[in-house]
């Protein structure tokens, strides 16, 4: 199993540039989620999805989209990067219901720069 | 307003030491505590969790405490080897079908170095 797997996993922009990051998960989880991580800040939940076609905003979702139209898929769209978007961002996902929570399963980053 | 507070920020311990991480948390909606390590150049992953019905968890090495009324809890390394060196978060989600059930919201980290 390849698990979560983002791609690219470096990325230079520049300002106002648009770009895709691109997670896919081969667990057939539902739950998928975009964080970012800047440091001394830890990881930001940007958005996340609890199945295909439903997503909501997470705690800094203000520069970014996303969509779910399959299970496996889940990108996350800068439309106009700026330098404050600079920052390694992580995907993740697990399984959960309504009885239980699994732990989250990360990919490997990518580590975005706006210039 | 960081909803998951964490201290220090970073922590140099001797080996064989014990390492101390604290976490703090205001919302009464969390009721699930995960520590999460994460090594350079790698996405964080689980190392244990608690749930504020218990006041300890013990796994190896690795300790959870928790005080509820605190709304505090802790993560203790006994041994600290240097393969520990790694970056720590607490984190804290919410209760099936409340605030932050499906969200897990990460404190901002500790950046651990066992020395030799």
């Amino acid at each position: 199993n390849a698990g979560v797997t983002q791609t690219p996993k470096f990325r230079i922009l520049k300002i106002g540039q648009s770009m895709t990051l691109q997670c896919t998960q081969d667990m057939n989880h539902n739950y998928m989620y975009w964080y970012r991580q800047d440091p001394g800040m830890g990881l930001k939940l940007i958005y996340y999805s609890v199945g295909a076609g439903i997503t909501d905003k997470g705690e800094v979702p203000n520069g970014y989209n996303v969509s779910r139209s399959t299970t496996e898929d889940f990108p996350l769209r800068l439309e106009l990067a700026a330098p404050s978007q600079t920052s390694v961002y992580f995907c993740a996902s697990r399984r959960q219901g309504a009885q239980f929570k699994e732990k989250l399963f990360f990919g490997s980053g990518t580590q975005l720069s706006v210039l | 307003q960081q909803q998951v507070k964490q201290s220090p920020q970073s922590l140099i311990v001797q080996k064989g030491g014990i390492s101390i991480i604290n976490c703090a948390y205001e919302n009464t909606a969390f009721d699930y505590f995960p520590w999460y390590q994460q090594f350079p150049g790698k996405g964080p992953a689980l190392l244990i969790a608690i749930r504020p019905d218990v006041s300890e968890k013990k796994e190896g090495r690795f300790t959870i405490s928790f005080n509820k009324s605190a709304k505090q809890f802790s993560l203790h390394i006994m041994d600290s080897q240097p393969g520990d060196s790694a970056t720590y978060f607490c984190a804290a989600e919410g209760a099936r079908g409340a605030l932050y059930n499906d969200k897990v919201i990460f404190g901002p980290g500790t950046s651990l170095s066992v020395i030799p």
